[in-house]
């Protein structure tokens, strides 16, 4: 089974501040991909980046970046330089990238959820 | 293209009362998702659909819920005999199976309350 922990219930910064999302991943998959998604108060899940269990490269988009570290099924997410708007809740999500030998090939799996709160 | 199109956004229901949702995908996108989010939650898949086919239900999809997607397109949830447990933001999801691997796109939900 497929299991996405996201510790940290909420997270309140004051603008301009760096904020680092923890979640941490279990699967027996050998394969599979790993998503941020941001739901703001209108309730709408915003796809922000994805990463192949396979491409261990770090990368940064804009103000956005994500540590991937396979050996410890870490995924982290970090905003920089936050802003009002970022306030929102953050999931990590699984996804199965192996169809016809798992039962979760389709779905995403979901942790609990960061609640960001940014301050002017 | 408009986007994941979900209808009603609020619907509020006595217990024992059925409701129905509907969700209109992106239209070229052959895949469609159900999924339920809790308060404090995120979301749980429900259930999965490849063009009119219903692949895949997760066991929280009881008796009382059905899902369909006649024709491909647009998909409909019904809840039969509400209960209170069932209070939640009900979201639908859609992609093309071409996309391998990329995020779905979400629709805004249907809130559900039971009272």
């Amino acid at each position: 089974a497929q299991k996405v922990t996201q510790a940290q219930t909420e997270i309140s910064v004051v603008e301009k501040e760096d904020v680092t999302l923890d979640c941490v991943y279990e699967t027996r998959d050998t394969t599979y991909y790993l998503f941020w998604y941001k739901q703001p108060p209108s309730g709408e899940l915003v796809f922000l980046i994805r990463r192949n269990s396979f491409d261990e490269q770090n990368e940064i988009s804009g103000r956005y970046s994500w540590n991937f570290q396979k050996s410890t099924s870490s995924f982290n997410f970090t905003i920089t330089a936050s802003q009002v708007v970022d306030s929102a809740v953050y999931f990590c999500a699984l996804r199965s990238r192996q169809p016809m030998t798992t039962d979760s090939w389709g779905k995403l799996q979901f942790g609990a959820g960061t609640q960001v709160v940014v301050t002017p | 293209d408009t986007g994941v199109s979900q209808n009603p956004r609020h619907k509020i229901t006595k217990r024992g009362q059925n409701v129905t949702f509907r969700c209109d995908p992106i239209s070229e996108h052959n895949r469609l998702y159900w999924y339920r989010q809790t308060l404090g939650q995120g979301p749980e898949f429900l259930t999965y659909f490849q063009n009119e086919a219903q692949l895949e239900k997760s066991r929280l999809l009881s008796d009382r819920f059905s899902a369909e997607r006649p024709k491909g397109s647009f998909s409909t949830l019904e809840i039969q005999r509400t209960e209170q447990g069932d209070s939640a933001m009900y979201l639908c999801a859609s992609s093309r199976s071409r996309d391998r691997g990329w995020g779905y796109t979400f629709g805004s939900g249907t809130r559900l309350t039971v009272v």
